[in-house]
């Protein structure tokens, strides 16, 4: 297995919702990451696990949660988000020897 | 600073015309690595190709190449008789090291428009 899964694919929330992203791979990677991307713009770093640590925060305000409850997984906890978080949100893996992160497909988050 | 510069934003050509996507790139690290990825509209980002900052010989895969040179700090990526299927965003890119591990600095993308 090369993947790295998402889900849900598409997410529409309210402003007061909570809801969560998904991501899983089954490669044995051992860093997993959250990225943000905005239309038309390069994908920016959220977070990273090593070793289901969280080793780098940048500076992402606390409405959003990551969560790692084993290697294979990463969830993204959302709550009291904006209509500006609206971005494509993207999980990707790799292994520490830095063959290249494998990405997986995005969830398209739209906040109302 | 790390840094990785595609100075072209987009780039329209007609199909079956060789088109090269330029990538410079500042680092202070003496080992390193670069990528490329393509961002097809439906999202997902395509690993392409990794060099290492000790591997500059060119590489060839199909229709593709990718020429790196150290002493001008580029990493560019030629697409040869492209097509249509070629449109996307597509993505260089430069590892750091940071706390234990591996993470991205992109680049700003080329947008590649192939016409039929």
């Amino acid at each position: 297995d090369t993947e790295v899964t998402q889900t849900p694919k598409h997410l529409v929330m309210g402003m007061t919702n909570k809801k969560s992203l998904k991501c899983e791979q089954h490669m044995g990677h051992r860093a997993m990451y959250w990225y943000k991307q905005k239309a038309k713009k390069p994908p920016e770093l959220m977070f990273v696990y090593s070793y289901e640590k969280l080793s780098i925060n940048e500076s992402v305000p606390s409405r959003f949660s990551p969560e790692c409850p084993n290697s294979s997984l990463l969830n993204l906890h959302l709550h009291a988000l904006q209509p500006e978080d609206s971005a494509l949100y993207l999980c990707a893996s790799s292994s520490p020897n830095m063959d290249g992160y494998t990405f997986g497909s995005g969830t398209r988050l739209t906040v109302v | 600073a790390q840094k990785v510069t595609q100075a072209q934003t987009e780039i329209s050509v007609v199909e079956k015309e060789d088109v090269t996507l330029d990538c410079v790139y500042e680092t202070r690290d003496t080992t390193y690595y670069l990528f490329w990825y393509k961002q097809p509209p439906s999202g997902e980002l395509v690993f392409l190709i990794r060099r290492n900052s000790f591997d500059e010989q060119n590489e060839i895969s199909g229709r593709y190449s990718w020429n790196f040179q150290k002493s001008t700090s580029s990493f560019n990526f030629t697409i040869t008789a492209s097509q249509v299927v070629d449109s996307a965003v597509y993505f260089c890119a430069l590892s750091e090291r940071a706390s234990g591990t591996y993470k991205y600095i992109f680049g700003t993308g080329t947008r590649l428009k192939v016409l039929a």
